[in-house]
């Protein structure tokens, strides 16, 4: 049973144009979410977070909203680069306990296109 | 600040042969660090958990004689994977926490461990 769902395997988007990645999620006691990015053979890279008191965080070019009453969070790129094509994996994990373990979602493979 | 490494980042092994990957935190101490395996074109799939000094806490179906972890300092942890096969073979991805911010976790670069 898949707990954070990515429900896009990929987008493709214009390069200057806005990148929505959607992530859902069923586990109510998750509160705290993340996105990360991830090059082929590499690690994943720690983006952008949100604490479920939030509905809106914002970085630069990333910003994440957060509808908790849907389980629904998305990451939005403005505008978009072809720098940031890549895999982008959504996690959350419980606020407390757990070790706060993350799970992830399958990702999302994004393509900026020039 | 907060970066991992891990050696090797590709390892090539016989069959039936044991693998030690490292994952160390460099620039601060991790009060837990996480293994995982990722499968192609999957998700990220958390084998253990393991805080120092302590034994690790494996997930469920991760054979704990098979993945042998160590945390023997706050910035190191080392996954033995005993006696390889094949099916063992797959990219593997540790992480790190720190205290103060104990939901994100500083990602590895991973090990590619291909067992022939």
């Amino acid at each position: 049973d898949q707990q954070v769902k990515q429900n896009s395997p990929s987008l493709s988007v214009q390069e200057g144009r806005i990148s929505i990645l959607n992530c859902d999620y069923t586990n109510s006691m998750f509160d705290y979410f993340l996105w990360y990015k991830k090059y082929p053979a590499e690690g994943p890279t720690f983006l952008i977070s949100i604490s479920s008191i939030k509905d809106k965080n914002e970085d630069g070019r990333f910003t994440v909203f957060l509808n908790k009453s849907a389980k629904h969070l998305s990451l939005h790129i403005v505008p978009s680069q072809p720098g940031d094509s890549a895999v982008y994996f959504c996690a959350a994990s419980p606020e407390r306990g757990s070790n706060y373990k993350l799970t992830f979602g399958k990702g999302t493979l994004l393509t900026v296109n020039p | 600040g907060a970066v991992v490494s891990q050696h090797p980042s590709r390892v090539i092994c016989k069959s039936g042969t044991s693998v030690k990957i490292e994952c160390r935190s460099l620039d601060f101490q991790a009060t837990t660090m996480f293994w995982y395996r990722q499968f192609p074109k999957k998700s990220l799939m958390l084998m253990a958990t393991s805080n120092e000094g302590s034994k690790a806490t494996y997930e469920q179906g991760v054979e704990k004689d098979k993945f042998l972890i160590n945390h023997a300092s706050l910035t190191l942890s080392t996954l033995t994977v005993t006696s390889a096969h094949p099916e063992d073979s797959s990219f593997y991805i540790c992480s790190a926490s720190r205290w103060r911010t104990q939901n994100e976790q500083f990602f590895g670069p991973g090990t590619r461990l291909t067992v022939l």
